[in-house]
């Protein structure tokens, strides 16, 4: 079985720049996380999707970042302009049961 | 509020030495509880989980953990760590709400295993 894929693996970027990320989830997997982690803190949720409608986006900045999932599989994460404090590696996630969520690798982004 | 708290941030064992990481949750109803495990420059991987039934789960790589109701707390334990373990782990909680069924982490503890 194929996990969950994300692109890219690296992204380094100068502020006020945009970025985009795009995840595969796992094949049949309603539901679909972004998650952001700074380095040394644990996984923040920055949206939730069940198909392709989002359920949770309360802590998704909107101002900046938008996300959108496709035809209930792929998703893409945006960030535009970006800042500073971007900065973290972003996690996708795709869960088929409750909570039992399987990650990608992330993509690791530096804004600088 | 609901959370999850890992109060170690760091724990160094030696190799073949017993390992329990703590973890501590915050949740008015009965919860649903995962340990995950991120190596460097890796996404998180499941170890383990408890729904509800059995308060010792088993986990995969020789993990379990072990839920404590009165105690709020939801333990990882190994019986004799190997270098590979080394890694930093993440203990979370699944919510149901309102506003969406979420995955809560709490802030990992980092492993380091001595040889």
């Amino acid at each position: 079985e194929a996990g969950v894929a994300q692109s890219p693996r690296y992204k380094i970027i100068e502020k006020r720049q945009s970025v985009a990320f795009w995840c595969n989830p796992i094949s049949g997997h309603a539901t679909l996380y972004w998650y952001q982690q700074i380095l040394g803190q644990g996984p923040k949720l920055l949206i939730q999707f069940q198909n392709n409608g989002v359920v949770d986006d309360s802590q998704l900045p909107k101002d900046r970042f938008s996300a959108e999932r496709l035809k209930g599989v792929d998703s893409t994460l945006k960030i535009q302009p970006a800042k500073l404090e971007d900065s973290a590696v972003y996690l996708c996630a795709s869960s088929l049961e409750p909570g039992g969520a399987f990650f990608g690798a992330g993509t690791r982004l530096s804004v600088l | 509020a609901q959370s999850v708290t890992q109060p170690d941030i760091h724990i160094t064992v030696s190799e073949g030495a017993s390992l329990e990481l703590r973890c501590n949750y915050s949740y008015g109803a009965t919860p649903y509880l995962f340990w995950y495990v991120q190596s460097p420059g890796q996404g998180l991987q499941l170890l383990l989980k408890y729904f509800s039934g059995d308060t010792l789960v088993q986990g995969i790589k020789g993990f379990e953990a072990e839920f404590k109701r009165s105690q709020s707390s939801f333990n990882l334990r190994k019986p004799s760590v190997h270098w590979s373990d080394a890694a930093e782990y993440f203990c979370a909680l699944f919510l149901w709400g309102g506003g969406g069924n979420k995955l809560t982490f709490g802030t990992g503890t980092q492993l380091k295993v001595e040889l």
